[in-house]
């Protein structure tokens, strides 16, 4: 499996536009989870799925901010619209069953610039 | 609640000495605990995880953390550092009878000199 994958892999934006994120998560999981490192803040846990289903969008920092998860090998994170503030690394993770005993895999992260 | 703390943001250390990055938790109930690995422009990597069972836990590339219940530490060990694990390395913990995902830490960069 090539792991999961993200799209683009870097961002460069105006303030005020959509911006699109999309992950493929490994065959067969059924856990997605959206993070965002920044480095005043770490990483943080935006949203998870659970079988293409949010189960806890807490994370979520504004209404510009939403995920969607359509069928169980595709996510997108769009932020419309963009602020400078949203400029980060984020990544997408998969994991098999939750319970907490199971690993997360990472994508390698898309890094957004908005300018 | 559950949070987790990593008290050194940098730790150096010669290549071939031992190596140490420091994790505490905190959780209401039993945790699960990770590391995981970033290399610069890359996602994380999982290295290891303490489930049960035996509290010296062996992960990959030759690195090892041992769980202490009454001290709430899951260190991170390698007895012979190599400048290839330079790296950010981010301990995890989950409260196992708590519905919430993981709770990283804020990271340890670790430079291996030469």
């Amino acid at each position: 499996d090539a792991g999961v994958i993200q799209s683009p892999r870097h961002e460069v934006t105006e303030m005020g536009q959509e911006v699109t994120l999309r992950c493929k998560p490994i065959s067969g999981h059924d856990y997605l989870f959206w993070y965002r490192q920044t480095m005043m803040r770490g990483l943080e846990l935006l949203i998870y799925f659970n079988n293409n289903v949010p189960i806890d969008d807490s994370g979520m920092p504004e209404d510009r901010f939403s995920a969607k998860m359509p069928n169980a090998s595709f996510s997108t994170l769009k932020i419309q619209p963009s602020e400078p503030r949203d400029s980060a690394v984020y990544f997408c993770a998969s994991s098999l069953g939750s319970g907490g005993r199971t690993e997360a895999f990472f994508g390698q992260g898309t890094r957004l610039t908005v300018v | 609640a559950q949070s987790v703390a990593q008290p050194e943001d940098q730790v150096n250390v010669a290549e071939g000495n031992p190596l140490t990055v420091k994790c505490t938790y905190s959780v209401s109930g039993n945790p699960y605990l990770f590391w995981y690995v970033q290399y610069p422009n890359r996602g994380l990597q999982f290295l290891l995880k303490y489930i049960t069972g035996d509290n010296l836990v062996k992960g990959s590339y030759g690195f090892e953390a041992e769980f202490n219940k009454s001290q709430t530490s899951f260190h991170l060990k390698k007895p012979s550092a190599l400048v290839s694990d330079s790296a950010l390395y981010f301990c995890a913990v989950r409260d196992r009878d708590s519905a919430r995902q993981l709770t990283f830490g804020s990271g340890t960069q670790l430079t291996v000199l030469p």
